[in-house]
C-alpha cells in the first residue's frame, strides 16, 4: 500500500512564475491538507480539502490556490511566487474524524525561488 | 487551538529511555495530545495521542498530568533511528468538520548519541 506521494521531489522557479504541486493520498483517505515547511521551522497549515472543496484554511494569501480531483488527489498551485515561497511543501492525508484522526504526511516538495 | 511549550533540543544516550516533555497549560477539556516527530528529509509521522489515560504503542508511551496541563513522550529504549524532532500538537474533537489543520510549533529536536 503506497503511502501519501507527492511529485516532484524538488523544483526551481524563478520570482513571478506559478507553480503546480501534486499530491496521491494514501489508500482509503479522502481528506487532504497542505502546509508549508520553512527552514528551521514547523510546518505551517495552508488548506484542507474534503469532497472537492476547500474546507479550511490557514494564514496564506490568495496566490495560494488548491484543487481536489475525484480520485482524492490534490493540486497546490502557487501564483507570482516570491522569494519567501522557498520552502518544503508537505501533504498530508487523513479520513474525517474528529479530533482523533493520524495524519500522513508524504516527504514533501522542495521548492526553490529564485 | 491551545498553544504548547516544548524545550528547543535534547540529548539522550542511545539505548536509554527518553523523556520529552511539553507543556500545555492552556488545554480545554475537548483538546486531545498528539505526537508526531519528523526524521531528516522526511515530512512529519504520527507517533501516539490520548486525551486523559496514559497511553502506549508500539513506537511509545504518553503519559499525561492529571491536571492535564503536561504530557510526556516516553521512548522506552532510543535508537539512532529515533533523532528527530518531535512535535507535541493539540487538537479540538470539536473543530469543524473534524480533520482541520495541525498546528505546529519548533517542536524538540532529539539528539541520539551512540
Amino acid at each position: 500500500d503506497a503511502g501519501v506521494t507527492q511529485s516532484p521531489t524538488h523544483l526551481i522557479k524563478t520570482r513571478g512564475q506559478q507553480v503546480t504541486l501534486r499530491c496521491s493520498p494514501k489508500s482509503g483517505h479522502d481528506t487532504v491538507s497542505w502546509y508549508q515547511q520553512a527552514l528551521g521551522q514547523g510546518p505551517q497549515f495552508i488548506f484542507q480539502y474534503y469532497e472537492e472543496e476547500e474546507r479550511q484554511r490557514g494564514n496564506f494569501p490568495d496566490r495560494f490556490s488548491g484543487h481536489q480531483f475525484p480520485n482524492y488527489s490534490s493540486e497546490l498551485n502557487v501564483n507570482a511566487l516570491l522569494l519567501g515561497d522557498s520552502a518544503l511543501y508537505l501533504c498530508a492525508s487523513s479520513t474525517r474524524n474528529r479530533g482523533r484522526e493520524k495524519l500522513f504526511f508524504g516527504s514533501g516538495t522542495q521548492l526553490s525561488v529564485l | 487551538d491551545a498553544k504548547t511549550t516544548q524545550p528547543n533540543s535534547m540529548e539522550s544516550n542511545e539505548e536509554e529511555p527518553v523523556h520529552l516533555p511539553c507543556n500545555h497549560s492552556t488545554i480545554s477539556g475537548t483538546d486531545y495530545i498528539h505526537w508526531y516527530r519528523q526524521l531528516p528529509s522526511q515530512g512529519p509521522e504520527y507517533v501516539i495521542h490520548g486525551l486523559t489515560s496514559n497511553v502506549n504503542n508500539r513506537m511509545a508511551s504518553l503519559a499525561i498530568a492529571e491536571d492535564r496541563k503536561s504530557s510526556t513522550l516516553i521512548l522506552h529504549r532510543a535508537t539512532l533511528r529515533d533523532a528527530a524532532v518531535y512535535y507535541c500538537i493539540l487538537r479540538d474533537v470539536r473543530s469543524g468538520g473534524g480533520a482541520d489543520g495541525l498546528t505546529f510549533g519548533k517542536g524538540t529536536h532529539l539528539i541520539i548519541q551512540p
